[in-house]
């Protein structure tokens, strides 16, 4: 079986700190990793993916994330926060294997105050 | 090459009316998920679609819901019958298969009046 979870319904930093938004997935294959960020009002845009390759993954808008196969992680991280990262943050997984399903965490708020 | 395009981005059903949105992958892709994202909340899977074949079908309703991907056209997510709590945006993705990510629609926004 495979799941995800976003262990933050909702983080607030202040502007110019650091972010870290926490997921945890569960699966029995190396998986892809993904996040997705999605605006208000707006659709979901890929900000990085993790695929077998290096476990530090940079994206975009300086975000980065590393997998951590011991832990099962793959958390999202900026070091100084900007107004514009205000939005909602989804990790995704999908099983290389068999069906490539693919299941979205339950997303996290990031509220960046002045 | 077009990304995922959704239609209609908004549409307004009266209660026990039927509701039909429709998802165009981009091209080459053949793999189609269905999401529903209920106010506040987050993406809900529903659906993961192939051409002509459903996948997995753990996330939809029962009653009242159904999809389709067909060999030829855009993929279908059907809702017969709506009612209030029907009322949601729901985006599609596809993507070419394997590890590789999905792309997002606009969405199509539901309001079921």
């Amino acid at each position: 079986a495979q799941s995800v979870t976003q262990l933050d319904s909702h983080v607030s930093v202040s502007e110019g700190t650091p972010v870290l938004l926490r997921c945890n997935y569960s699966s029995s294959y190396s998986p892809s990793l993904f996040w997705y960020v999605q605006h208000p009002n707006k659709g979901l845009q890929l900000l990085l993916k993790y695929t077998s390759a290096a476990t530090l993954v940079k994206g975009i808008n300086g975000f980065e994330a590393e997998f951590k196969k011991s832990e099962t992680s793959f958390h999202l991280t900026k070091p100084s926060a900007h107004m514009s990262d205000a939005a909602e943050y989804f990790c995704v997984v999908i099983l290389p294997r068999g069906n490539n399903d693919m299941r979205f965490g339950a997303g996290t708020r990031l509220t960046v105050k002045p | 090459n077009a990304g995922v395009m959704q239609n209609p981005r908004h549409l307004v059903r009266r209660r026990g009316q039927e509701a039909r949105l429709r998802c165009s992958p981009m091209k080459g892709h053949s793999h189609v998920y269905w999401y529903r994202q209920l106010p506040e909340e987050g993406l809900k899977f529903m659906v993961y679609l192939q051409k002509e074949n459903i996948i997995d079908e753990s996330g939809m309703p029962k009653e009242r819901f159904s999809a389709e991907f067909p060999k030829e056209g855009p993929s279908i997510l059907r809702i017969q019958q709506v009612v209030r709590g029907d009322s949601a945006a729901y985006f599609c993705a596809s993507s070419p298969g394997g590890s590789n990510e999905a792309f997002f629609g606009q969405g199509t926004r539901l309001t079921v009046v």
